[in-house]
């Protein structure tokens, strides 16, 4: 199994645009975790599904963000419009035994300019 | 307020020594603490998960504690290898609706 595939790896965009990050969960598992990672704020968990359902979604930061589980291997992330301070590296997980056996990809460093 | 608090915030030790890494958290109620090791520029790797009842949990050369009186935890290293240079990042699950509360993390350098 290649694990967490996350893309795209690097995203720059200007401010106003639409992002769409996209992550591949681990073959079997059923909860997807999205995170937020940056300097000031550490790691900060957004949302998470559980059998494609949005379980918690607290920690979405504003409606700008908005995510999605089309089916049971794939979830997107969408940022509409985006913001500098949205500049981040997000992070995918799934698991399959709930928030403490997330398994993570390798990130999605977003720069909006 | 659910808190986790990490130290140090960052810490250098030479090859082949041990060190020890502390997590103090006010999560109520408690439900576990998970240990990640995040390599820059990958995503984090747990490396143990404790429940209320655990007091000790080892992966090889990664020994963890948890003290849920006092609620403080550990991160033991021990023979530290230039690999283990990475943030290590203590989560705490519980504070109502298994909510997951993240420290900001110690990076450990190892150095020759």
């Amino acid at each position: 199994d290649a694990g967490v595939i996350q893309s795209p790896r690097h995203e720059v965009t200007e401010m106003g645009q639409e992002v769409t990050l996209r992550c591949k969960l681990i073959s079997g598992h059923n909860s997807l975790f999205w995170y937020r990672q940056t300097m000031m704020r550490g790691l900060e968990l957004l949302i998470y599904f559980n059998n494609n359902v949005p379980i918690d979604d607290s920690g979405m930061p504003e409606d700008r963000f908005s995510a999605k589980m089309p089916n049971a291997s794939f979830s997107t992330l969408k940022i509409q419009p985006s913001e500098p301070r949205d500049s981040a590296v997000y992070f995918c997980a799934s698991g399959d035994l709930g928030p403490h056996s997330a398994f993570f990809g390798q990130g999605t460093r977003l720069t909006v300019v | 307020k659910n808190q986790v608090e990490q130290s140090p915030q960052s810490l250098i030790i030479l090859e082949g020594k041990n060190c020890t890494l502390q997590c103090n958290y006010t999560v109520s109620p408690f439900s576990n603490l998970r240990w990640y090791k995040q390599d820059t520029g990958r995503g984090p790797v747990s490396l143990t998960i404790m429940t209320f009842s655990e007091n000790t949990k080892s992966n090889g050369r990664y020994t963890a504690t948890l003290d849920a009186d006092t609620k403080q935890s550990s991160l033991h290293i021990t023979a530290s290898q230039l690999s283990d240079s990475a943030s290590y990042i203590c989560v705490v699950s519980g504070g109502g609706g298994n909510k997951l509360t993240f420290g900001t993390g110690t990076q450990l350098k190892v150095e020759l």
